[in-house]
């Protein structure tokens, strides 16, 4: 079963928006991760954001973590085309060394 | 530094048929994991080793799929006989223990039994 399940399931939006992208997950965790998945290509790892942070900065993203709701979102400010691509939440499940990923968001950014 | 390499990119092959796929984690990494990809199922994790050492295949599917890792920096996924519902895109990651379990994941190889 999947642990973190993301919302929406697909996005679209235009150049300069705002994308926001949810993920709730089911148990406790040490910590939550935003992977991004370019079509034809592996994951790569944009950010993580540990159980005891609530808010966290990379650039233009912005992760925040509710751990009494076990959710997260993922925003990405000021978008551009480039950003096109899938965004998977993945947790661990209390251990440390396994991910579990969401379904994934996919996102279109029109320019 | 060279990323996690994976070969083929690509392989078709015929159901029945033995097939293998190859991976290189990023030297120094003592994780290393093996992922499945397809629109239905999403990416699963199928088995993931510890310094060269299998810790968990609860996500092997069948006993036609075996995974090794003979040393450091080489693995392989292998399916025999390969059936049609294989075809997926398949993913290695590696990672170094440490402060976080961020892991780093190779191009993928997608795989097409027909």
């Amino acid at each position: 079963s999947q642990q973190g399940e993301e919302d929406p399931q697909a996005l679209s939006i235009q150049e300069g928006e705002n994308a926001t992208m949810n993920c709730s997950y089911k148990t406790s965790i040490n910590n939550l991760q935003w992977y991004r998945q370019n079509s034809g290509r592996g994951l790569v790892h944009l950010i993580l954001i540990r159980s005891n942070e609530r808010e966290k900065h990379s650039g233009r993203l912005r992760v925040t973590l509710d751990t009494s709701k076990k959710s997260s979102s993922l925003l990405i400010t000021a978008s551009r085309a480039a950003d096109t691509a899938s965004y998977f939440c993945a947790t661990d499940d209390g251990g440390y060394n396994k991910l579990i990923f969401g379904a994934g968001t996919r996102l279109a950014v029109h320019p | 530094d060279a990323g996690v390499i994976q070969s083929p990119r690509h392989e078709v092959t015929e159901m029945g048929q033995e097939v293998t796929l190859r991976c290189k984690p990023i030297s120094g990494h003592d994780y290393l994991f093996w992922y499945r990809q397809t629109m239905m199922r999403g990416l699963e994790l199928l088995i993931y080793f510890n310094n060269n050492v299998p810790i968990d295949d609860s996500g092997m599917p069948e006993d036609r799929f075996s995974a090794k890792m003979p040393n450091a920096s080489f693995s392989t996924l292998k399916i025999q006989p390969s059936e049609p519902r294989d075809s997926a895109v398949y993913f290695c990651a590696s990672r170094k223990s440490g402060l976080t379990n961020e892991q780093f994941f190779g191009p993928g190889t997608r795989l097409t039994v027909l």
